[in-house]
């Protein structure tokens, strides 16, 4: 079975500070692992996947994650904060099913202090 | 890119009353949509795998016969809440998987929120 575990369930940060936030996985397969972000009383908006190929994954909005397969991971990261990315993320996986369904972590509140 | 439009956003109905929430795929097929239940502040529980043509997948512990799913086209799947009560209350996300070459991934529509008197 799959599991996503995010250590930190809020991430307070300086405007303008590195911003990090950690997701590790387990799968028995290889898997797909994905980071989503949500804004209040709104839907998921994909910030970036690793599928194949690269471990290093750029996404929207300058944040961009690596997958380390030894330590079972995917942190999220971005070089320097923004007011406007103060928001819920989660981390989810996936095995390389077609149509199967994704697991997610269970979120982490990024708090952006000015 | 994909997407995914959910309606209503917002929906206040009286207990014992039933409430349809539907799920669009606009400008691509959606073999599989899933539905989640996101309670405040907390992760998104996934409730079922819906596959067009066929029943939909519940998971653990979700009643079926509460939550209606009906995946009638490869476009539309729709959540039924039956004889909703107040601890129904709560925020529906669906989602539709794509799997087109350039842009494989899980697209989500903009949720629903669910409020019982």
């Amino acid at each position: 079975a799959q599991s996503v575990t995010q250590l930190g369930s809020h991430v307070s940060v300086s405007e303008g500070a590195l911003v990090l936030l950690r997701c590790n996985y387990s799968s028995s397969v290889p898997p797909y692992l994905f980071w989503y972000v949500q804004y209040p009383n709104q839907g998921l908006q994909l910030l970036l996947k690793y599928t194949t190929g690269a471990t290093l994954v750029k996404g929207i909005n300058g944040f961009e994650a690596e997958f380390k397969k030894s330590e079972t991971s995917f942190h999220l990261t971005k070089p320097s904060a923004h007011m406007s990315d103060a928001a819920e993320y989660f981390c989810a996986v996936s095995d390389q099913k077609r149509d199967d369904k994704i697991i997610f972590g269970k979120g982490t509140r990024l708090h952006i202090l000015p | 890119g994909a997407v995914v439009s959910q309606h209503p956003s917002r929906v206040i109905c009286k207990s014992g009353t039933s409430v349809k929430i539907e799920c669009r795929s606009l400008d691509f097929q959606a073999t599989t949509m899933f539905w989640y239940r996101q309670f405040p502040k907390k992760s998104l529980m996934l409730m079922a795998t819906s596959n067009e043509g066929s029943k939909a997948t519940y998971e653990q512990g979700v009643e079926k016969d509460k939550f209606l799913i009906n995946h009638a086209s490869l476009t539309l799947s729709t959540l039924t809440v039956t004889s909703a009560h107040p601890e129904d209350s709560s925020f529906y996300i669906c989602s539709a998987s794509n799997f087109s070459t350039a842009d494989y991934g899980y697209t989500f529509g903009s949720g629903t929120r669910l409020t019982v008197v």
